[in-house]
């Protein structure tokens, strides 16, 4: 069964303070991995994808990379700005693009 | 402009209602989604329309019945609401063919409340 598992559930930093965001997935085919990001009462907001292992992605202060089994989403130097749920998803072949969510990561950054 | 956009914003209605939640895109794409976010922020699909033919129907109720009028709309209607569906509703849309295949875009979601 396609299946993807965030971790931490939520993250407390302070500013400066950087960290990690890990997905673990199992599908049967990738035909893609997404992060996103949502703010309260805000549609996911989209970062990156990710297509084969070994491929990273950059923005500003977020990172983004991808291996056989799991995601990282780095975040160096974070910023209160940063503050979000963030969300990874994969997209397995040939199911119509839906896209398969984890449970996201509340992060939180204190000045 | 708005990208994908979903009307109303917040619905409140009473058990055993009907109501319709309604999406458009202007991105071009071919394939529009529903997902429905739970209580816990868990985001699940619900159906997806590729150019108005339905591809995923993913054992949704069948209170629940997306209709696309064209491949830039696809509005969502329940039947006789229950206090369970409450819950917020996003549409999202991507272009999805053997060549081109984009992320999806959400819009800012519809919070159903079921009273």
């Amino acid at each position: 069964e396609d299946q993807v598992t965030q971790s931490p559930e939520a993250l407390r930093l302070q500013e400066g303070e950087s960290s990690s965001l890990n997905c673990s997935y199992t599908v049967s085919g990738l035909r893609g991995l997404f992060w996103y990001r949502q703010d309260p009462g805000k549609g996911p907001e989209f970062l990156f994808t990710l297509y084969s292992a070994g491929e990273e992605k950059e923005k500003e202060r977020l990172k983004a990379t991808l291996t056989k089994k799991e995601s990282f989403l780095h975040i160096t130097a974070p910023k209160p700005e940063d503050s979000a749920t963030y969300l990874c998803a994969v997209s397995p072949y040939n199911q119509g693009g839906k896209l398969i969510f984890g449970q996201g990561t509340e992060l939180s950054v204190k000045p | 402009d708005t990208a994908v956009s979903q009307t109303p914003k917040y619905l409140v209605t009473q058990m055993g209602n009907d109501k319709s939640i309604k999406c458009e895109q202007n991105l071009g794409h071919d394939t529009m989604y529903w997902y429905k976010q739970d209580s816990k922020k868990f985001l699940k699909i619900m159906f997806s329309y590729n150019n108005k033919e339905l591809i995923i129907n993913e054992t949704v109720p069948n209170r629940f019945s997306p209709k696309s009028p064209d491949k830039a709309h696809l509005n969502l209607h329940i039947n006789s609401l229950e206090l369970g569906d409450s819950a917020v509703y996003f549409c999202a849309s991507s272009q999805d063919r053997e060549d081109i295949y984009t992320e999806a875009f959400f819009g800012q979601g519809t919070r159903l409340t079921v009273v």
